[in-house]
Parts: C-alpha cells; structure tokens; sequence
C-alpha cells in the first residue's frame, strides 16, 4: 500500500526550533516529488514548497523561502520540514504530499499524508 | 502568484441535487487544475486532475470542466458522503496556489 506517514503532533514555544517528518512507503521514494502543504486553524490550504528527494532539490512559495527548509533523506524515504525559530503564527496541520515528477498526472499530489499539528504558544 | 478564486464559498444543498462549484484563475493556466476533497479532521483527497481526468476509485458522480479560465467541478447528484470542503489547485507555476476552498453542507 502506498502511503506517507507523518510524525505526531508538536507543541512548542516561540523562537524554538523544530523538525517535522513524512516517511514514504509502498512505492519509489524517489521517483516522486514530496510537496508540504500548510492548513490554518478552520482555514483552507496553502502550498509551502516541494522537494526531489532524489537530487535533494527544494523550490519554495515565496511566503514560506526563508522560513522553513524542506529536505530529504532517500536512503530512509523520509522528507522533512524544519523550523529555525517558530513563530505563533507558524500555528497549523502540515501534510506531506506526493507529486509525480514528470508531470503525467499534471503534478497533482495523489497521495496524503495524515497531517502534523504544530502548536506554538508561550 | 496565480490567483485561484472559487465559487461560492459555502452552498447548502440536498441530497440527490446537482452541484457546480468554479473556479477562475487569474491567468491561462493550460490544463494544470486539479480538484481536491477535504473532510473534517482528514487529510485532502485528490479527485481529478488535469481539468477533467478521474482519480482511480472515485465516484463517475465527479465531473471536471473548462471554459477558457473557468474550470468547474460537478457533482452530479449529490450523496450523503459528498458533504465536505473542495478545493482547487493549479499546477501550471509555482508557487502551487489553491483556491480558498467552497464547503458543501447539508440543507
């Protein structure tokens, strides 16, 4: 079964750092692009960045380049997205996403992970 | 940034009725729109990409269209299952925008 698990819910402190997870399996990690996604609280989606986990190459939306840094680890099929210094306003779910890289689908993603919580507050 | 707006926001609808959200992007976008399903406290679910190709598994009740820049989504008769949040999301350009998302409820 194709699938993407996520790492449990955080809850941190403002200026604190942190490093969420998204373990692929069931398929060719890397022969697909891993997208973030980030949901505010009773908002709609917003897509964050994408990473080739084969070249280790990530682009970013303009909102999230400098913020957050998404990488990869191919030999344990896992992508990550990383947080130098949490803000409360980094308060959201994250999913992880797969996309198909070369377009066959019209870089949709087909599958999902389950959502990370990320909590900060003082 | 490509602007994805969707219509309308929310509707309320019955079982059984016919149900057309759409979505307008901001400039040509090819064929890179894709539509997603998203129920309460779940993660997003693809149903179509491409304007109007079906996701393996998903119900021929969807339906995908374009007219230039307006891309629709159809539910052709509506069941208790479909009550959800639907979105949007051109692939055309990064950054990947999706629209702000029409929720179906109950009428």
């Amino acid at each position: 079964e194709v699938q993407l698990e996520q790492s449990g819910a955080e809850v941190k402190k403002p200026g604190e750092s942190l490093r969420i997870s998204c373990k692929g399996s069931g398929y060719s990690f890397t022969s697909y692009w891993i997208a973030w996604v980030r949901q505010m609280p009773g908002k709609g989606l917003e897509w964050m960045g994408r990473i080739d986990p084969n070249e280790s190459e990530s682009k970013y939306s303009p909102s999230a380049q400098g913020h957050v840094t998404i990488s990869a680890d191919k030999s344990i099929n896992t992508a990550y997205l990383q947080w130098d210094s949490l803000k409360a306003s980094d308060t959201a779910i994250y999913f992880c996403a797969r996309v198909d890289s070369s377009g066959y689908n019209f870089y949709a993603s087909d599958v999902w992970g389950q959502g990370t919580m990320v909590t900060v507050s003082s | 940034d490509i602007t994805m707006t969707q219509s309308p926001s929310s509707l309320s609808a019955s079982i059984g009725d016919r149900v057309t959200i759409t979505c307008r992007a901001g400039q040509s976008i090819s064929s890179y729109l894709n539509w997603y399903q998203q129920k309460p406290g779940k993660a997003p679910e693809l149903l179509i990409n491409g304007v109007s190709i079906l996701q393996s598994g998903v119900s021929s009740r969807f339906s995908g269209g374009r007219s230039g820049t307006d891309f629709t989504l159809t539910i052709s008769s509506l069941q208790p299952e479909d009550f959800a949040t639907y979105y949007c999301q051109q692939t055309f350009s990064r950054p990947r925008t999706f629209g702000q998302g029409t929720r179906v409820e109950v009428k």
